[in-house]
């Protein structure tokens, strides 16, 4: 079970904000973020717990290992303001959290 | 550049089936695992099933087993997700997703979604 926190978060642009996401077991660095806005389909961020995928801002940064991950952004944009889930793979089958509404 | 396509919207009546598809384009089909994500409005994201068309088998979620077929044809490179006996519980967003190579056991990270289908159960 992957559990995040905060449900949601309150924050102005420019703001520093960090995301938790915790795992029942340990899930190994097997750990992936994603962000969704509204209407359109999540979109990947980081894998392996902190590798970007292509594109992504260095704003965006993971950390963590075992049972215990943080997504951090560094200096919220207005474009950041979503909701982001947490996602293991490290044992079938994958499973999400439930995500942590970012909002200003 | 990957590019998922999915079916429109469908509105069922409880007790009938559904069934969805994903044209995948710009990249190899065959070798990579094809899965299913619904989100219930206002929801999280649940993990449904996938296949790896190029192995003609399937793995599903244990809450989804007995509901859903998963199935690709890689003539066309389309994979489907057929859910029966549709529930209002089912209402959702079905997304098609595909998973980067080097995954085991049916799971890894996702690096392309499609834009959704919204599936609507009414009577």
């Amino acid at each position: 079970v992957m559990t995040q926190s905060p449900a949601s978060l309150s924050v102005s642009p420019g703001d520093k904000a960090t995301l938790s996401c915790r795992a029942s077991q340990s899930v190994s660095n097997n750990l992936a973020w994603y962000q969704q806005k509204p209407g359109q389909a999540p979109r990947l961020l980081i894998h392996g717990t902190s590798t970007r995928a292509t594109g992504v801002p260095d704003r965006f940064s993971g950390s963590g290992s075992g049972t215990d991950f943080t997504l951090t952004i560094s200096s919220l944009q207005s474009e950041d303001f979503a909701v982001y889930y947490c996602q293991q793979y490290n044992d079938p089958p994958r499973t999400f959290g439930q995500g942590t509404r970012v909002e200003i | 550049q990957v590019q998922l396509v999915q079916s429109g919207p469908e509105v069922k009546k409880p007790g009938s089936s559904v069934k969805v598809s994903c044209k995948t384009s710009g990249g190899p089909f065959n070798i990579h695992l094809v899965s299913w994500v619904r989100q219930a409005p206002g929801q999280g994201l649940e993990w449904m099933g996938g296949t790896i068309p190029i192995f003609h088998t399937a793995d599903y979620a244990r809450k989804f087993k007995d509901r859903v077929t998963i199935t690709a044809d890689e003539s066309t490179n389309t994979a489907y997700m057929e859910l029966i006996d549709v529930r209002s519980e089912d209402t959702a967003v079905y997304y098609c997703t595909r998973d980067p190579l080097g995954g085991r056991d049916y799971t890894n990270y996702i690096d392309y979604w499609g834009p959704g289908t919204l599936v609507t159960v009414s009577s």
